[in-house]
């Protein structure tokens, strides 16, 4: 079953500290892999998109990085902001059979900065 | 970046009414729309793939007669929730598949539907 699992549900952590979210799946066949932020009553943002060949990818602050062996990423941000608090939501691509892609969304991990 | 606009922000409607959502591309041509619901602390839900020009393709479980979808141009897609009713009430996000950019989907803001 293609499913794609965040951890943690949510953090709280504290402004100016670093924090690290995960996301595992089991998606085939694997086309690439997004992290989205969306902030409360907003569309998602795309942050990053990596390809099977792709170990890490950054965005300012946001470093992400994926092992296509093990079938990880994870989203690490930097000296974190206020603006930060938002839901981070891991999107994997599996490629269908016509060459269509399909998306399948993680429930997203919920980031609380506090000041 | 490219921008996709969704309007209304936000609607309140009596339960049995119609209700019409438009997402637009704004900067870039969109050859296909996609349209997404989602629940308090749930994940986005893909509702139906909009080509331009042709019928949508829903996804299982979705009411095509419920949920119309139009996609006259290559940078307007249209969701019509008719007859609404109460549990229809959710956020919902348009998004648009760059032209020249087939991985890259643009996310608008969303609407939030509340049926009364």
């Amino acid at each position: 079953k293609n499913q794609v699992e965040q951890s943690p549900q949510s953090l709280i952590i504290l402004e100016g500290k670093n924090c690290t979210l995960q996301c595992n799946y089991t998606v085939s066949p694997f086309s690439n892999l997004r992290w989205y932020k969306q902030d409360t009553g907003r569309g998602p943002v795309s942050l990053t998109i990596m390809t099977f060949s792709e170990n890490t990818k950054s965005n300012g602050r946001y470093t992400a990085t994926l092992d296509a062996d093990t079938k990880q990423s994870s989203l690490h941000i930097t000296a974190s902001q206020l603006s930060d608090s938002a839901s981070y939501i891991c999107v994997v691509s599996l490629l269908n059979a016509g060459n269509n892609r399909k998306l399948i969304w993680g429930l997203g991990t919920s980031l609380a900065v506090n000041p | 970046g490219a921008v996709v606009s969704q309007h209304p922000s936000r609607v309140i409607c009596k339960s049995g009414t119609s209700v019409k959502i438009e997402c637009r591309s704004l900067d870039f041509q969109a050859t296909t729309m996609f349209w997404y619901r989602q629940f308090p602390k749930q994940s986005l839900m893909l509702m139906a793939t909009s080509n331009e020009g042709s019928k949508a393709t829903y996804e299982q479980g979705v009411e095509k007669d419920k949920f119309l979808i139009n996609h006259a141009s290559l940078t307007l897609s249209t969701l019509t929730v008719t007859s609404a009713h109460p549990e229809d009430s959710s956020f919902y996000i348009c998004s648009a598949r760059d032209l020249g950019r087939a991985e890259t989907q643009y996310f608008g803001p969303g609407t939030r539907l509340l049926v009364l």
